[in-house]
């Protein structure tokens, strides 16, 4: 089994809808990131939380919100989500602050139609 | 900001041969850089990292050199291998692990 688990896997919705992708992980790390990947655009940091009790906004947290319900578990969510947040989207875990090295989930493809 | 640009976008190279995809970065306050690789369908794994008080690092076919004056790094993979087709992204951060910058990505595709 991975390490860092995000669920779905392959969402299509449409415009306005909202909705939430979820991400889980084994690893016992304390941080947690999510990010998003287009095309020719690289990964961007949407939000990163240290523990259940401190969330940090990222480079392009707007449209975005998220909730990091036990040390294992991080989802964000498309309040109304709109055609430009279709994307690629990871969840990624950092041991701790001195922690170089982030650990990526298999990535969600949202589709917002 | 930091903004860190990436080069070539797509990379097609004959297996054996080797394949070099250069990183530029703007701030000098940048001090770690990592190479990340992403095979088809997987999240994104380290496969190296260089800090700015080094100048060139090496592991088995991959190495990463360091020009800090000029701002730039590279990833340089030698006898490549059909299984190093993938997107290889570089990134920098200033020692605020919490926050990378990421480049484009380079699409590599090696030809058995």
């Amino acid at each position: 089994d991975a390490d860092v688990t995000q669920t779905p896997r392959n969402r299509i919705t449409k415009t306005g809808k909202r909705i939430m992708l979820e991400c889980s992980q084994t690893k016992g790390h304390d941080r947690m990131y999510w990010y998003r990947q287009d095309p020719g655009l690289g990964l961007r940091l949407i939000y990163y939380s240290f523990d259940v009790k401190d969330i940090n906004k990222g480079e392009i947290s707007d449209g975005y919100s998220v909730s990091r319900q036990a040390q294992a578990k991080f989802s964000l969510s498309l309040e109304s989500a709109i055609p430009n947040q279709t994307a690629l989207y990871f969840c990624a875990t950092r041991e701790d602050r001195l922690s170089t090295e982030a650990f990526f989930g298999q990535g969600t493809r949202l589709t917002v139609v | 900001g930091e903004n860190v640009e990436q080069h070539p976008s797509t990379l097609s190279v004959q297996e054996g041969d080797s394949a070099v995809i250069k990183c530029t970065y703007s701030d000098s306050a940048s001090n770690y850089f990592p190479w990340y690789k992403q095979e088809l369908g997987k999240g994104p794994q380290l496969i190296i990292d260089i800090r700015s008080n080094v100048g060139e690092k090496k592991d088995q076919r991959i190495a990463v050199t360091l020009n800090k004056t000029a701002k730039h790094f590279s990833l340089h993979i030698t006898e490549t291998q059909p299984e190093d087709s993938a997107v290889y992204f570089c990134a920098a951060s200033n020692g605020n692990f919490n926050k990378f910058y990421f480049g484009s990505g380079t699409k590599l595709n090696v030809k058995p």
